[in-house]
C-alpha cells in the first residue's frame, strides 16, 4: 500500500497569507490528524478527523482549521500566517483514529513563513 | 493532562554500546505508549508500542521498551548501537480516557552514533 502523502513538501509564504495543505492517507484509513513540529514546542497536536468530522482539536488559534473529505484526503488551513507558524507539519492516518492503533505519518510539509 | 517526559535532548553512544533512551509519563491512567524514530527530513515511523499484556515489548531495529508502571517509564533499549539508529526518537502517550487518536508527544532526544 502507498504510505501517507503530503503536498506540497516545501512552501514559503510571507505573513499574512493564508496557505492549504493537503493529506491523503493510507487507502482504507479513515482518521487523519495533524501535527506541528517545531524546535521550540516539538510535537503538538492540532487536530483529528474522522468521517468528514472533526473529533479532537489541539489547543491552538482559530487560524488553523481542517476539513476533511469523503475520500477520507484532510486539508489544513492556516490564515493570517504569522513568523511563528513556520515548523513541520505532520499528517498521520490510522484505520479507525482507536487510541491503541498505530497512527503512520507523512514526511511533513515544511512552511517558511518570511 | 498527559505529559511525556524524555531525560536528555542528546544522547550519545559508541557504535555497539549499549543504547538506552529514557521516558517517563504522568498519568494516574496508565496510557498506551509508543516509540516513534524520524530521520532527517522525514515523518515519524513507529518502533514500538505498549497497549496492554506483556510489558517488555520489542520493536523493529532490535529495539525494545520495558513498561513499569510503578515507576511511570517506558524506556528504549537496544544491546548494540548501530551507526544506522542515529536519529530522533520520540516518546508518545495517548489517553485510555479520551476518544480518537491524539498523540502526546516528549521533547524528543536526538542519539548520535560514534565510529
Amino acid at each position: 500500500k502507498a504510505g501517507v502523502t503530503q503536498t506540497p513538501r516545501y512552501l514559503i509564504k510571507t505573513r499574512g497569507q493564508q496557505v492549504t495543505l493537503s493529506c491523503s492517507p493510507i487507502s482504507g484509513h479513515r482518521s487523519v490528524s495533524w501535527y506541528q513540529q517545531t524546535p521550540g514546542q516539538g510535537l503538538q497536536f492540532l487536530f483529528e478527523y474522522f468521517s468528514e468530522t472533526q473529533r479532537n482539536k489541539g489547543n491552538f488559534p482559530g487560524r488553523f482549521s481542517g476539513r476533511q473529505f469523503s475520500n477520507s484526503r484532510s486539508e489544513m488551513n492556516v490564515s493570517t500566517l504569522e513568523l511563528g507558524d513556520s515548523a513541520l507539519y505532520l499528517c498521520a492516518s490510522s484505520a479507525l483514529g482507536g487510541i491503541q492503533e498505530t497512527q503512520y505519518f507523512g514526511p511533513g510539509t515544511r512552511l517558511l513563513v518570511l | 493532562a498527559q505529559s511525556v517526559t524524555q531525560l536528555g535532548s542528546h544522547v550519545s553512544v559508541s557504535e555497539g554500546a549499549l543504547v538506552l533512551l529514557r521516558c517517563n509519563y504522568s498519568s494516574s491512567v496508565p496510557p498506551y505508549l509508543f516509540w516513534y524514530v524520524q530521520y532527517p527530513n522525514q515523518g515519524l515511523q513507529l518502533l514500538l508500542k505498549y497497549t496492554t499484556g506483556a510489558t517488555l515489548v520489542k520493536g523493529i531495529n532490535g529495539f525494545e521498551a520495558e513498561f513499569k508502571k510503578s515507576e511511570t517509564s517506558f524506556h528504549l533499549t537496544k544491546p548494540s548501537a548501530h551507526m544506522s539508529d542515529a536519529a530522533e526518537y520520540f516518546c508518545a502517550v495517548s489517553d485510555r480516557e479520551t476518544s480518537g487518536s491524539r498523540l502526546t508527544f516528549g521533547e524528543g532526544t536526538q542519539l548520535t552514533v560514534n565510529p
